[in-house]
């Protein structure tokens, strides 16, 4: 059973435009969002969190909205740039000191952006 | 300041053969993480050391897999006697804070295995 969702395999955007990527969550003990990004052939890398106590956070070209009551977020990224071209994954985490670094993944959705 | 590093990039073994991942974490980062992506699906955690204690090993298949870090240092993850399911990128990440001060882990590149 995944508890992390990320419905869209792909997504593909014209360079300037916005890019939202989109994520649902079952478990309603998760309280931190993350995303990363992650280029062929290497590992994930940070990009943007949030807390639960929140309902969004921005860092520059990238906001993370939360609706805890629908379980859902998202991930806004404007303007696209073609080296935001990569495999975006979704991941949260439950309460408690040790446990934020188990982190729940979803399936990741490829960006594609076009010049 | 070196990232996580892992070795080997890649192993192609046979079923039944045993392999052995290692990873390095950022230097002075207590906890270490195992995580695996089975073929594009979603990364998976396995377990989580907190220098060299086993924190958290609900994530690990099976008694196949046996995960150690000898001093609280590096970490090896042992397969024997490794399947065709077992066939995946094998993530290793590290982190400092129990807390959210940042909130991230740090991952490596990752050690790709095939199981022939």
């Amino acid at each position: 059973d995944q508890q992390v969702k990320q419905n869209s395999p792909s997504l593909s955007v014209q360079e300037g435009r916005i890019s939202i990527l989109n994520c649902d969550y079952t478990n309603s003990m998760f309280d931190y969002f993350l995303w990363y990004k992650k280029y062929p052939a290497e590992g994930p890398t940070f990009l943007i969190s949030i807390s639960s106590i929140k309902d969004k956070n921005e860092d520059g070209r990238f906001t993370v909205f939360l609706n805890k009551s629908a379980k859902h977020l998202s991930l806004h990224i404007v303007p696209s740039q073609p080296g935001d071209s990569a495999v975006y994954f979704c991941a949260a985490s439950g309460r408690g000191g040790t446990s934020y670094g188990k982190l729940t993944f979803g399936q990741g959705t490829i960006l594609t952006v076009h010049p | 300041e070196a990232g996580v590093t892992q070795f080997p990039s890649h192993s192609v073994i046979e079923k039944g053969q045993t392999v052995t991942l290692r990873c390095d974490p950022i230097s002075g980062h207590d906890n270490l993480y195992w995580y695996r992506r089975v073929m594009g699906k979603e990364i998976k955690f396995l377990l989580h050391f907190v220098k060299e204690s086993k924190q958290d090993e609900s994530g690990m298949p099976n008694n196949r897999f046996l995960a150690e870090r000898t001093g609280g240092t590096y970490s090896t993850l042992k397969v024997q006697p490794a399947e065709l399911e077992d066939s995946g990128v094998y993530f290793c990440a590290s982190s400092q804070d129990y807390g959210r001060v940042s909130g991230e882990l740090f991952f490596g590149e990752g050690s790709r295995l095939t199981v022939l």
